[in-house]
């Protein structure tokens, strides 16, 4: 079993829906992450969170700790947010765990 | 702040052959991974540099596989001799001492025939 857990592993959407991406982990973290990817690039950090919930535009990113689960969300989404998401968790010892991706379309 | 710089964006090489990836971390970073992501899948660290030692190595393919970062900045990937299952996109990633943010770089595309 992967220490994180993503859902779901595929997802299209029309361009204006609310999307949600989860993200569930079962080892003690100091951070979780947020990642971008889009074809044939690389990865961009958006959401480092350790608790409660982080905005940056369109973007949300909420944390129980208790639970052990993220949610992502992305408002009023847009094609140009087609991209695999990758839900990261951070341990002491500089360790990373990755999910294994959310790859979203949005079709126009 | 100038990223994580990678070479090349793209190879192409036959099974058998050798091959070479360079990284450059954002200045000042101590920490450097190398990642191996496969299509489809997150990616899997191969090693973590502590400035020129080594941290984790656990899963890199050693009879294969073999990592430098001599002068605790640049680093490089080789492996000698590649096979199929090596084609994957390999990115380095960099972090600060004590940060917890990781910076990536574009990735080099290994495509092995």
């Amino acid at each position: 079993k992967n220490e994180v857990e993503q859902s779901p592993q595929n997802l299209t959407a029309q361009e204006g829906e609310f999307i949600t991406i989860n993200c569930s982990y079962s080892v003690g973290i100091s951070a979780l992450h947020w990642l971008q990817q889009h074809p044939g690039g690389g990865i961009v950090s958006l959401f480092m969170l350790s608790s409660g919930k982080k905005k940056h535009g369109r973007l949300i990113a909420t944390i129980n700790i208790q639970e052990k689960h993220s949610s992502l969300h992305i408002t009023a989404s847009h094609p140009r947010d087609s991209a695999v998401y990758i839900c990261a968790v951070s341990r002491t010892g500089n360790q990373f765990y990755f999910g294994t991706g959310t790859s979203l379309t949005v079709i126009p | 702040e100038a990223g994580v710089a990678q070479s090349p964006r793209y190879k192409i090489i036959e099974k058998r052959q050798s091959v070479a990836f360079w990284c450059n971390p954002i200045s000042g970073h101590a920490t450097l991974y190398w990642y191996q992501q496969i299509l489809g899948q997150g990616p899997k660290l191969l090693i973590q540099f502590q400035n020129n030692g080594v941290v984790d190595d656990s899963q890199l393919p050693k009879d294969r596989f073999s990592a430098e970062r001599l002068k605790g900045v640049d680093s490089t990937l080789k492996i000698q001799p590649a096979k199929l299952e090596d084609s994957a996109v390999y990115l380095c990633a960099s972090r600060g001492q004590g940060r917890e943010k990781l910076f990536f770089g574009s990735g080099t595309q290994l495509s092995v025939l």
